[in-house]
């Protein structure tokens, strides 16, 4: 299983855009980046996933380099609703029809946003 | 979007009681659906795997004896926490993944129960 590293904490303010880069040296051919969400005493939920170089969707946008050892979650324009804990998953798994991922989880990053 | 529905929200029962978690999945066929526990100020930890009519695969040192897991149906599954006691209590998550053509989809978690044992 590919290891995630994160930076534990990061700060910022209202209306700011915020970017957390997420580490994984080990991640292999078939892995997935996904990124999840999760607000206290709530299950996460799903941000967004990519395989390489750019996807976009309505609330984030990930960066993922060529040799794929990190990605780079994108918040624009962060609001004080958007301080939680972030969570970089790399999927185990070849993909396909029959297959599922174990995933697991690594630290996070606790992010808090200021007025 | 996926929808998983996890029941009860929480849980408050005396040492030696047997809890029962349900995890749905609402809108989809979920092939596969994981179990986590979470301590505060921690992340989650995979307790265990289980497939649609086969038997779930547990994590090391999870008991699978204490945790029994049932996934009777493409869309629920189930895990009962016997005869428990207060190092038993945590918030428990479920998650359920269907099954894309070409791709793992991605897991769609529930919202938790928070299970306190006194």
């Amino acid at each position: 299983l590919a290891k995630t590293t994160q930076p534990i904490s990061m700060d910022s303010y209202e209306g700011q855009e915020v970017n957390i880069t997420c580490s994984h040296n080990n991640i292999a051919t078939n892995d997935y980046i996904t990124w999840y969400q999760q607000f206290p005493s709530q299950g996460p939920r799903f941000i967004i996933q990519g395989y390489k170089t750019k996807v976009t969707n309505e609330v984030a946008s990930l960066f993922i380099p060529a040799d794929r050892k990190s990605s780079t979650l994108s918040l624009p324009r962060v609001s004080l609703s958007d301080t939680a804990v972030y969570y970089c998953l790399v999927g185990e798994g070849p993909g396909g029809y029959s297959s599922a991922s174990k995933i697991i989880f690594g630290s996070g990053t606790r992010l808090s946003i200021r007025p | 979007g996926a929808v998983v529905s996890q029941h009860p929200s929480r849980v408050i029962c005396k040492s030696g009681t047997s809890v029962k978690i349900e995890c749905r999945s609402l809108d989809f066929q979920a092939t596969t659906m994981f179990w986590y526990r979470q301590f505060p100020k921690q992340s989650l930890m995979l307790m265990a795997t289980s497939n649609e009519g086969s038997k779930a695969t547990y994590e090391q040192g999870v008991e699978k004896d204490k945790f029994l897991i049932n996934h009777a149906s493409l869309t629920l599954s189930t895990l009962t926490v016997t005869s428990a006691h207060p190092e038993d209590s945590s918030f428990y998550i479920c998650s359920a993944q269907g099954r894309g053509l070409y791709s793992n989809q991605p897991q769609h978690f529930g919202d938790g129960t928070r299970l306190s044992i006194l």
